[in-house]
């Protein structure tokens, strides 16, 4: 079957950096989708990564490992605002877009 | 402004009937899609559609019916059989289906059912 794991939750202190990992298995593999979700409103996009390495995006940066079926996004100067979940999604052979159930982050002052 | 809507943004309904959520996008993207978020859960995909009077089921279509009569709509219509319809309904659109392309969201539709 298909899967992507992500960690439940994580907490972070405002102005440090955080990382959350992604780990997938998937039919298939057509890139890899990283998006921002606020309590109770739409996800919106954030990074695409299909090929391995870091592709860095102002305080957001998005690495892949294809051999490893492994992402993480990397949030630094954290602030307050950043207080969501991230979603992983990797799109598979179908072109379809598989999703993990979101990392709800909490950032404390 | 190009973008995805969806009405309404809280919707309650009895057990037992049918309900159609709307969703109309202007940025001429060819593909919709319908998703379902519960609590603690991923997106999972109801339906979806690359096509005008095309569409295809998805992980979830049980319970649930679609149309795509023009590029720009795509409503959902939640059925008695489904069997627990509340949930947070999110549409989704991008361009041709089958390459890379981003799918933008609408702001949703929080479904209670009484």
């Amino acid at each position: 079957g298909q899967n992507i794991d992500q960690p439940t939750e994580m907490t972070a202190t405002e102005g440090a950096i955080v990382q959350i990992n992604c780990t997938y298995q998937t039919s298939g593999f057509n890139g890899l989708f990283w998006y921002q979700q606020h309590a109770g409103e739409a996800p919106t996009f954030l990074s695409y990564n299909v090929l391995d390495g870091l592709e860095e995006k102002g305080r957001f940066s998005s690495f892949l490992s294809r051999s490893k079926g492994y992402s993480y996004l990397l949030l630094k100067e954290l602030q307050m605002k950043d207080s969501a979940s991230y979603l992983c999604a990797v799109m598979d052979s179908n072109y379809q877009l598989i999703w993990g159930a979101g990392t709800k982050l909490i950032i404390k002052p | 402004d190009g973008g995805i809507t969806q009405s309404p943004k809280y919707l309650f309904r009895k057990e037992g009937q049918n309900v159609t959520l709307s969703c109309e996008q202007n940025l001429n993207h060819d593909a919709m899609y319908w998703y379902r978020q519960d609590p603690g859960q991923g997106l999972r995909l109801i339906y979806y559609s690359q096509i005008v009077n095309d569409f295809q089921k998805g992980d979830i279509a049980e319970g649930y019916s679609v149309s795509r009569e023009k590029k720009e709509s795509f409503p959902l219509t939640v059925t008695s059989a489904q069997k627990n319809p509340t949930a947070f309904y999110l549409c989704a659109s991008s361009g041709l289906a089958g390459s890379y392309n981003e799918q933008f969201f609408g702001p949703g539709t929080r479904l209670t059912v009484l």
